[in-house]
């Protein structure tokens, strides 16, 4: 079955500092990679859709500047929370499309805690 | 309005139940109906999809009005295991990819 890792699984961080998160296929080319958040208690939530050496569309509310995302390739890409705060706390996790269906695979996700 | 609602429980039954999950959705041009389940703390994966016909999948069964944007998911024979969160999900195409739209979950327990 199509497979998609995340790395890291836990990071704990300095406020004011940036954390990278990959998304990797591992088995599969991913034409399109989404990113999603979420907080305790509520519902996964789309921050971003990208495409392999496009830049990637934001949802509402959510800053392109501080959450970069990367498609380099197609079976790669990377989510950068620039400049940390607590409120940017959150599971972060990423699911890929593959090019022969919708069907969306999600990777593990990452937990992030900005102290 | 959020583009998908649930009950978010806590639903706590007894091993062996039968216990039902309701969602609506907002966005009638939906295309695509699924339910997910998480554990505390993993990320979500496919339970089924939802079609207009009404699918069965071992002790899971799933519903789906069209008319009434409503989905459900009836689950038979409660095991411990069945234990998690139910997420619906609605998808709809933007901008060329297939976007899900989470519902908030139900949680369920099964009690031994």
């Amino acid at each position: 079955g199509a497979v998609v890792s995340q790395h890291p699984s836990r990071v704990i961080c300095k406020s004011g500092t940036s954390v990278k998160i990959e998304c990797r296929s591992l088995d599969f080319q991913a034409t399109t990679m989404f990113w999603y958040r979420q907080f305790p208690k509520q519902s996964l939530m789309l921050m971003a859709t990208s495409n392999e050496g496009s830049k990637a569309t934001y949802e509402q509310g959510v800053e392109k500047d501080k959450f970069l995302i990367n498609h380099a390739s197609l079976t790669l890409s990377t989510l950068t929370v620039t400049s940390a705060h607590p409120e940017d706390s959150s599971f972060y996790i990423c699911s890929a499309e593959g090019s022969s269906s919708y069907e969306q695979y999600f990777g593990p996700g990452t937990r992030l805690t900005v102290t | 309005r959020k583009e998908v609602e649930q009950d978010p429980g806590p639903f706590n039954v007894p091993e062996g139940a039968t216990v039902a999950f309701n969602c609506t959705y907002s966005n009638s041009a939906s295309q695509s109906f699924f339910w997910y389940r998480q554990d505390c703390r993993k990320e979500p994966k496919l339970l089924m999809s939802v079609y207009s016909s009404g699918n069965e999948d071992g002790r899971f069964t799933a519903q789906l009005n069209r008319a009434s944007q409503y989905i459900s998911l009836l689950i038979r024979d409660s095991k411990l295991s069945d234990s998690a969160t139910y997420l619906c999900v609605v998808s709809s195409i933007k901008t060329g990819a297939n976007n899900l739209f989470f519902g908030t979950g139900t949680r369920l327990t099964v009690i031994p």
